[in-house]
């Protein structure tokens, strides 16, 4: 049973224009959630997050949204540039001490950014 | 800091053979994970240590064991390798014992099971 899931395998977008990509997950329990992206051959790196107590973060070119109601988060990258291309991963985990930080990632979408 | 480091890079065994991969970090952090990705499937959790001395199974830890061996030190050994345990092995670790908070990841390792 896939927790976490990001629908789209790849998406296709042009320098300086806005990618949105979007994650889904099941658990309610879930309430802290990350973005990670990864390029071929190297590990994940952490790109932002945020805490089921806000519904928006935004960290330069990159914002996240969290819609609980929907279980539903989305990251925007404006502008985008080729550099971004990349798979990019969600991952949800449960806050709080009496947890032990365990990730959940979803499947990535591979981000492709035309010059 | 040289962050998450993992050893070998690459690995290619025969069906049966045993190898232990290797994983160390130098951020003084708690927490150490060992991940597998698969295409098409994101990464999983085989194991995880909360803190020195402790480790836990995650999703997937069958035919892996793991050692955390000190604080930097966390090793995960295939016993009989199969073909089915062919994939990109990746370490990280955090710096917490519990709750949310990033994840450092190290480069991996591309391990082929014949």
């Amino acid at each position: 049973d896939q927790q976490v899931k990001q629908n789209s395998p790849s998406l296709s977008v042009q320098e300086g224009r806005i990618s949105i990509l979007n994650c889904d997950y099941t658990n309610s329990m879930f309430d802290y959630f990350l973005w990670y992206k990864k390029y071929p051959a190297e590990g994940p790196t952490f790109l932002i997050s945020i805490s089921s107590i806000k519904d928006k973060n935004e960290d330069g070119r990159f914002t996240v949204f969290l819609n609980k109601s929907a279980k539903h988060l989305s990251l925007h990258i404006v502008p985008s540039q080729p550099g971004d291309s990349a798979v990019y991963f969600c991952a949800a985990s449960r806050d709080g001490s009496s947890n032990t930080g365990k990730l959940i990632f979803g499947q990535g979408t591979t981000l492709q950014v035309k010059p | 800091n040289a962050g998450v480091t993992q050893t070998p890079k690459f690995q290619v065994l025969k069906t049966g053979q045993s190898m232990t991969l290797q994983c160390a970090q130098d951020m003084n952090h708690n927490s150490m994970y060992w991940y597998r990705q698969d295409p098409g499937m994101g990464l999983r959790l085989i194991y995880y240590s909360a803190s020195e001395g402790t480790t836990d199974k995650g999703e997937v830890p069958n035919g892996y064991n793991v050692s955390r061996l000190n604080k930097r030190e966390f090793s995960l050994r295939l016993e009989s390798a199969a073909p089915s345990q062919t994939s990109v092995y990746f370490c990280a670790s955090k710096v917490g014992t519990s709750g949310g908070g990033k994840q450092f990841f190290g480069p991996g390792t591309r391990l082929t099971v014949l």
